[in-house]
Formats: structure tokens, C-alpha cells, sequence
């Protein structure tokens, strides 16, 4: 298995908090994405980094924001959570945007 | 409109049967994949492809670049096959995600 790993892998929130969710990984891939997994819409892309301190918004960046200062970590921030960011989120990663991708087990953030 | 379309969206199968799950894509794609998903499980890939056909265990993903067509097979399924299986185009440096196929396979 690939070493990614998220955290935390669950969590409750409150409307108007900020929530911090880190993805690390051991295998020094470039690319890193978050991802939020919703029924329906299947996974839509949050923010990805190809590199340290290099990140590039996703067709669902509103609300979130990413940090990337180590090329291990990739953290990524709900500023003031709303309940609209309920969801499954997941991070991945690639050595290159085109090929294989592993994927993190997955946050279940709920915000009440 | 999706970029990656997938069908059907939701199949339930007896243990033993060969199931087939479709995608098909309107991106220009480096490579295709599929992806595994178990209830409340992480997601695991499956297959990388850019053409032909490759195949692991009773599993058989093919691709047709020509149609913007990719299935993925499994044979002689069972129960532990029970997941969400996600077709997913890459393109750049971007993944483009098939909301996916539930199966349930019955013993």
C-alpha cells in the first residue's frame, strides 16, 4: 500500500469553526489533490499541489483553502465551516498528474 | 455535463455471474482507471490503461480510444466483489471522476 495518511478520519464540527484536515504521505510523489466525495456528484476536486508551495484551485475550491510547506504534507482548510462542506474527503497522490493515483482512506467530516 | 459518464449506476448480480460496468468519456485522456471503493473503505485503483486490455485475477478492464469507450469485467463474481466501482479519465494533471457503479453481488 501506498503511504497516505489522512487526519483525522472523522470528525464533528460546528458551523463557523475553522477545521483543519492533513494528508501525508512517504512515497515523495509530486502531486497531491483533496478531494470531496459526495452522492451524486461523485469525487470533485477541491485544490491540487505539484509541488511545495505550488497549488492550483479545483472546480470546487470555494471555501477552502490549501497549504503545502513540505512536500510530505498537504493541508487543507475550511476557514468557517458550513454545512454545505459535509462530505467525505479525500486525498491523493501521483508522481505525475497522468499516472496512477493512491488514494488516502478518506475524512468524514460532518458540520452541524 | 460530465466528462466521464458511467453505466449503470447501480447492479445487483447472483454469485457466479459476469458483470460488465461502462464508461465513456468525452475528454481527450492519457489514461483511463478504474478504481474500488467498499462501504465506508478507502479507494483503491484497480487498473491504469491506455489501450488494449489488461487483466488482474477475474478482473478485465479494456479500453477503445477510437470510441471513447472503457468496461471493466469481473468474472465469476462474488459477494466480496460488493463495492463502488469508479471510472476515472486523467488528462494534464487532472483526474476527471465517473460517479460510479454500486454493485451487489448475492450469494
Amino acid at each position: 500500500d501506498a503511504g497516505i495518511t489522512q487526519s483525522p478520519r472523522h470528525k464533528v464540527t460546528e458551523t463557523g469553526t475553522p477545521v483543519t484536515l492533513r494528508c501525508h504521505q512517504t512515497e515523495n510523489h509530486r502531486y497531491m489533490y483533496w478531494y470531496r466525495q459526495d452522492p451524486g456528484h461523485g469525487l470533485r476536486l477541491i485544490h491540487y499541489s505539484y509541488g511545495v508551495k505550488d497549488t492550483d484551485k479545483g472546480e470546487v475550491s470555494d471555501g477552502y483553502s490549501v497549504s503545502r510547506s513540505k512536500t510530505e504534507d498537504f493541508l487543507l482548510t475550511l476557514e468557517s465551516a458550513t454545512s454545505s462542506q459535509t462530505s467525505v474527503y479525500f486525498c491523493a497522490i501521483s508522481v505525475k498528474g497522468a499516472t496512477e493515483a493512491f488514494f488516502g482512506q478518506g475524512t468524514r467530516l460532518t458540520v452541524v | 455535463k460530465n466528462e466521464v459518464e458511467q453505466s449503470p449506476q447501480n447492479l445487483t448480480a447472483q454469485e457466479g455471474e459476469f458483470i460488465t460496468i461502462n464508461c465513456s468519456y468525452s475528454v481527450g485522456i492519457s489514461a483511463l482507471h478504474w478504481l474500488q471503493q467498499h462501504p465506508g473503505g478507502g479507494i483503491v485503483s484497480l487498473f491504469m490503461l491506455s489501450s488494449g486490455k489488461k487483466k488482474h485475477g477475474r478482473l478485465i478492464a479494456t479500453i477503445n480510444i477510437q470510441e471513447k469507450h472503457s468496461s471493466l469485467h469481473i468474472t465469476a463474481s462474488h459477494p466480496r466483489d460488493s463495492a463502488v466501482y469508479i471510472c476515472a479519465a486523467t488528462t494534464g494533471n487532472q483526474f476527471y471522476f465517473g460517479t460510479g457503479t454500486s454493485l451487489t453481488v448475492i450469494p
